[in-house]
């Protein structure tokens, strides 16, 4: 199985800052990885995909990019909506994984 | 607008079985691959499996802990995916959700999820 390490697990910041959240594979996904935010009691909502597109409705504050085993998705200027869990996932191959999550609290 | 709305969760003792359901709308449910994901209650995301398409022979993936007691079908008529758990376990205790898998293979869309609990 493909291993998916996010770092750092839990981070805080202030709005308006830029976050950078890393997540890396324990083998070669090509782009093969997608980027998720999830809020207290909601289903997660996909943000990212192919490593480096924006899904269709998310606010283009959010990018990410990277191949290969290295990954990162970027937050430009975060808001108070903007604090929750973000997830990566490779589906480059089954089982499908998922990193273990990236808490993104306000200082 | 896409709408999954899955149902079917509750409590049940450890050995027995649970049907979930979710019912889709606002998309073409036959053209896509759906999948099941499960969240134990505090911890991350975790992928169950996933049906394919018709054009795919309806084709069936597993995450190894629920290969063998669970079984992911669909009724491309009724716009339903369903999840058949048996030999439930006290680690199955958890939010499962639906989703649906884009063009892109990332999880599109998701539903609210139902809460599943395994407890004696």
């Amino acid at each position: 199985d493909i291993q998916m390490t996010q770092s750092p697990s839990s981070l805080s910041a202030s709005v308006g800052d830029r976050v950078t959240i890393t997540c890396r594979a324990s083998q070669g996904i090509g782009k093969s990885l997608a980027w998720y935010q999830q809020k207290p009691g909601e289903a997660p909502k996909s943000l990212i995909y192919g490593a480096s597109s924006l899904q269709t409705g998310a606010p283009p504050k959010f990018s990410g990019s990277g191949s290969g085993t290295e990954f990162t998705l970027t937050i430009s200027s975060l808001q108070p909506e903007d604090f929750a869990i973000y997830y990566c996932q490779q589906y480059e191959s089954y089982p499908v994984t998922f990193g273990g999550g990236t808490k993104v609290e306000i200082k | 607008e896409v709408q999954l709305v899955e149902s079917g969760g509750g409590s049940v003792q450890p050995g027995g079985s649970l049907r979930l359901s979710c019912a889709a709308s606002g998309f073409t449910f036959s053209d896509h691959y759906m999948d099941w994901v499960r969240q134990a209650p505090g911890k991350g995301l975790e992928w169950v499996g996933r049906t394919r398409k018709k054009v795919n022979s309806y084709t069936t993936e597993y995450a190894a802990s629920v290969q063998g007691r669970f079984t992911i079908s669909r009724d491309d008529s009724q716009n339903s995916l369903y999840l058949q758990m048996n030999s439930l376990k006290t680690e199955d205790t958890a939010v499962y959700f639906c989703a649906r898998v884009g063009g892109s293979f990332c999880l599109d869309h998701w539903g609210q999820g139902t809460l599943v609990t395994v407890s004696s």
